[in-house]
């Protein structure tokens, strides 16, 4: 099957920093991807959808300037968390179709992301 | 989008079938029906995905009636590793996937 792949799988920074994570469609192109966080013991919180050429489109009540969102090209979507701060702390998760289905949505393995 | 609800969790034992009730009564007539799977620390893993009726694959059975309000996922057979949680999305593809709370499934030997 298609293969989304994260990286990293975990981060550990200080806050103040930023971190950059990587969602890469390995075999399939995708126009759109979309971003998910998830606390430990909740569902999956979309946070945005990333259009390749385009600006992201936010979820309500989700910085667009703490969280910057690039889609360079039909195979990677990229997640920068500006400025993270402890209660960024959180598990990452992307998500691509292939353009042409309608079927379902593949996702990454993750990124866990620790701010102290 | 229509909201989905489902039991917050379910347990079973090695070797019994496990089925899970999502309610969806707004679905909309372009609504798919979709099932994913996650374990800890790990990104959902799609297990089915009907429109109507019944479909099946190597791992489920989805059951969904005339009104389409609601869909059962089946799951034969279960083992310790089909501890998980089981989430029920429902959406017009390619359109964004909004989670519910899911079901956590416990089996125990």
């Amino acid at each position: 099957g298609a293969v989304v792949s994260q990286h990293p799988s975990w981060v550990i920074c200080k806050s103040g920093t930023s971190v950059k994570i990587e969602c890469r469609s390995l075999d399939f192109q995708a126009t759109t991807m979309f971003w998910y966080r998830q606390f430990p013991k909740q569902s999956l919180m979309l946070m945005a959808t990333s259009n390749e050429g385009s600006k992201a489109t936010y979820e309500q009540g989700v910085e667009k300037d703490k969280f910057l969102i690039n889609h360079a090209s039909l195979t990677l979507s990229t997640l920068t968390v500006t400025s993270a701060h402890p209660e960024d702390s959180s598990f990452y998760i992307c998500s691509a179709r292939r353009d042409t289905s309608r079927t379902e949505a593949f996702f990454g393995q993750g990124t866990r992301l620790t701010v102290v | 989008l229509a909201k989905t609800t489902q039991p917050i969790s379910m347990d079973s034992y090695e070797g019994q079938e496990v089925n899970i009730t999502c309610s969806h009564n707004n679905i909309a007539t372009n609504d798919y029906i979709t099932w994913y799977q996650q374990f800890p620390s790990q990104g959902p893993r799609f297990i089915i995905q009907g429109y109507k009726t019944k479909v099946t694959n190597e791992v489920a059975s989805l059951f969904i009636p005339a009104d389409r309000k609601s869909s059962t996922l089946s799951l034969p057979r279960v083992s310790l590793s089909d501890t998980a949680v089981y989430y029920c999305l429902v959406g017009d593809p390619p359109d964004k996937l909004i989670f519910g709370t899911g079901t956590r499934l416990q089996v125990f030997p």
